[in-house]
């Protein structure tokens, strides 16, 4: 079955530092995969999704994702955090042909000042 | 701004009540979905529906049914509820089509005391 992994639970960066989220998934057909972020007591938001047209995806708030078959990974970055980005970041997946969406556990973003 | 809402959004009741929660969207998508999450854990799909009187159980095993009587509305309903109950239940939806991804309400807190 479909599973996503994302590494670290919680990271913490400092202002204007480099964010990198990590997410891989197993499915040997590359999948259709999302990156969602969750601030408190809301829904998750969607940040961008990978859909084959490029393999470097583009998403909301400066928020970047690059697909790479060859490591099953979709790895979420952003050149410089901000304060406003700490938050819980969710990746998923959805299995071609079929209706389910698999998410990772998350990872806790801590944006130090 | 969300266009998938849920009531109420937190809900503290008492072991063996009757529970319903509510979940509307004014998108007109065909597929809706019940999620649950807990803290450090990945979303866990209870209940979906494809359409109009079409729901199915998801992967987690639940005291929960489900009815979809309309597009727009998917009410999750807890016969007795449970301290084990105590989690949080997100709400999405998203058209038929490949790679679309899932839009979510707000979810609703419970804590079942």
């Amino acid at each position: 079955a479909q599973s996503v992994t994302q590494l670290g639970s919680h990271v913490s960066v400092s202002e204007g530092a480099l964010v990198l989220l990590r997410c891989n998934y197993s499915s040997s057909v590359p999948p259709y995969l999302f990156w969602y972020v969750q601030y408190p007591n809301q829904g998750l938001q969607l940040l961008l999704k990978y859909t084959s047209a490029a393999t470097l995806v583009k998403g909301i708030n400066g928020f970047e994702a690059e697909f790479k078959k060859s490591e099953t990974s979709f790895h979420l970055t952003k050149p410089s955090a901000h304060m406003s980005d700490a938050a819980e970041y969710f990746c998923a997946v959805s299995e071609r042909g079929t209706y389910k969406y698999i998410f990772g556990t998350g990872t806790r973003l801590k944006v130090l000042a | 701004e969300a266009d998938i809402y849920q009531t109420p959004r937190y809900l503290v009741i008492g072991t063996g009540k009757k529970i319903t929660l509510e979940c509307s969207q004014t998108m007109g998508h065909d597929k809706m979905y019940w999620y649950q999450q807990d803290p450090g854990m990945e979303l866990h799909l209870i209940h979906y529906s494809y359409g109009v009187n079409s729901t199915e159980k998801g992967d987690l095993s639940s005291e929960s049914t489900v009815s979809r009587i309309r597009t727009e509305h998917f009410p999750l309903t807890l016969e007795s509820a449970r301290p084990s109950h105590t989690s949080q239940y997100l709400c999405a939806s998203t058209p038929t089509g490949r790679n679309s991804p899932l839009h979510f309400g707000n979810g609703t807190r419970l804590t079942v005391t």
